[in-house]
């Protein structure tokens, strides 16, 4: 089954709004991965994330892995209409060393102008 | 570099039809695999391959075959098509066979609808 767990599923804002998204897992990941699909379009990766506590900026995103490298989160401050998409988080299969990654559900954003 | 390809992009097919998607690279990844995502489900790992010749099943593999004859294409096939197989397919590959810690590129997605 999936290794990781995304929520919210949704989430509306209003222009200017901060957005956040989380994935927790029941057991430690040795890495993960955020991506972003816009409307229409394919997952486009936009970070990994592997060291425990480690935070990685990306202009007005803010990605966190934590310190028992069993969640993450995605912070977009003052969200833009250009944010709108889907963001998925990505981890490893259990007990696997190849091959096998697994996708969270993902959280659509939706920003309204 | 012209990165994933996919072909068709859009495909209806009835009940019981077969047919290939087909999945194409340029950037000589070992690591390549497939992605249905249907809405409220995120991306589901249907099948992978690690490199020509290596193929394994992901968490929905039931009802698709693969192969990997070349470092470049990865196919994928419908037997018979069901109505439950209607979704949005994608395509994905990755520099390494350790896939766990590389970045995925995906290609543009396959729309089907089995009628």
């Amino acid at each position: 089954g999936q290794q990781v767990m995304q929520i919210p599923q949704y989430q509306h804002v209003q222009e200017g709004e901060d957005f956040t998204t989380y994935c927790n897992s029941s057991t430690t990941l040795s890495n993960i991965q955020w991506y972003k699909q816009r409307p229409g379009g394919h997952p486009v990766f936009l970070i990994q994330l592997v060291k425990s506590g480690e935070v990685k900026k990306q202009k007005r995103l803010t990605f966190q892995f934590g310190e028992a490298k069993k969640n993450s989160s995605l912070h977009i401050t003052a969200t833009q209409t250009t944010d709108v998409g889907t963001y998925f988080c990505a981890g490893p299969s259990r007990g696997s060393t190849l091959g096998r990654l697994y996708f969270g559900r993902g959280t659509q954003l939706t920003v309204w102008p | 570099n012209a990165g994933v390809t996919q072909t068709p992009k859009f495909q209806v097919l009835k009940t019981g039809q077969s047919m290939t998607l087909q999945c194409a690279q340029d950037m000589n990844h070992e690591y390549m695999s497939w992605y249905r995502q249907d809405p409220g489900m995120g991306l589901r790992l249907i099948h992978y391959s690690v490199g020509a010749g290596i193929t394994d099943q992901g968490e929905v593999p039931n009802g698709y075959n693969v192969s990997r004859s070349t470092t470049e294409d990865f196919p994928l096939r419908l037997l018979s098509a069901a109505p439950s197989q209607t979704s949005v397919y994608f395509c994905a590959s990755s520099y390494s066979f350790t896939a766990l810690q590389e970045t995925q590129y995906f290609g543009p997605g396959t729309r089907l609808l089995v009628l």
